[in-house]
């Protein structure tokens, strides 16, 4: 059974830091790995998707990394802002079924950024 | 652009009544998710349909079904609900991998359940 990891499970950090945030999975046969985040009570937002072809995706600040072999994704925050402070969720999904593969989420990091 | 559409957003029943949640995928997206996250937990994965047949099945309680029709949405049946099943109901939608290539899923604003 797939195990999904997020250490820590809360992270403060002030304006301006780099932000890491990590996700370990124990099945390496994964078919890609999303990075979401949510506000509080709110939807989940997609912000990276990673197949499992590929090491890293980049969009503006975010950079996600994939290390399939060590089971393990990190998603950076750079230059992070108040904006940021939210929860980060990874999802995976297995090669299992031909479509609609569940995605499998880590318990999520908790980020607070302050000013 | 189109996002995935849920409703309504919030809902409040009382216990052992039903509810119906509906989910409008991305246009083109023939792949629908419903996922259910408690207060403080992260979305558990309930059930999914391709191309209007169920793919997966998770930890969906026999009081509840789903399907999707035709033009692709979805609805979640819940039945004699009970006090537990108050929670956020997600559904997130995505392109199948029939092309061989698997998008991203893309998650609703979600139906808040409250069964009082």
């Amino acid at each position: 059974k797939q195990e999904v990891t997020q250490i820590p499970a809360a992270l403060s950090v002030p304006e301006g830091e780099n932000l890491v945030l990590n996700c370990s999975f124990t099945d390496s046969a994964i078919y890609n790995l999303q990075w979401f985040r949510q506000d509080p009570g709110k939807g989940l937002t997609s912000l990276l998707l990673i197949q499992s072809s590929q090491r890293e995706q980049t969009s503006g600040r975010l950079n996600a990394s994939l290390d399939k072999s060590s089971g393990r994704s990190t998603l950076y925050i750079a230059a992070s802002q108040p904006g940021d402070s939210a929860t980060y969720l990874c999802a995976l999904t297995l090669m299992i079924k031909a479509a609609g593969n569940k995605l499998t989420f880590g318990g999520g990091t908790r980020v607070l950024v302050k000013p | 652009a189109a996002g995935v559409i849920q409703s309504p957003r919030h809902l409040i029943k009382e216990k052992r009544e039903t509810a119906t949640l509906k989910c409008y995928p991305i246009p083109r997206h023939d792949t629908v998710y419903w996922y259910q996250q408690g207060p403080g937990q992260d979305p558990q994965f309930l059930i999914s349909f391709y191309e209007k047949m169920q793919s997966d099945k998770g930890s969906i309680p026999d009081r509840f079904s789903a399907q999707q029709f035709s033009d692709y949405h979805s609805e979640l049946n819940m039945s004699s609900l009970e006090l537990g099943d108050s929670a956020l109901y997600f559904c997130a939608s995505s392109l199948g991998r029939a092309g061989g290539v698997d998008t991203e899923a893309f998650f609703g604003q979600g139906t808040r359940l409250t069964v009082v």
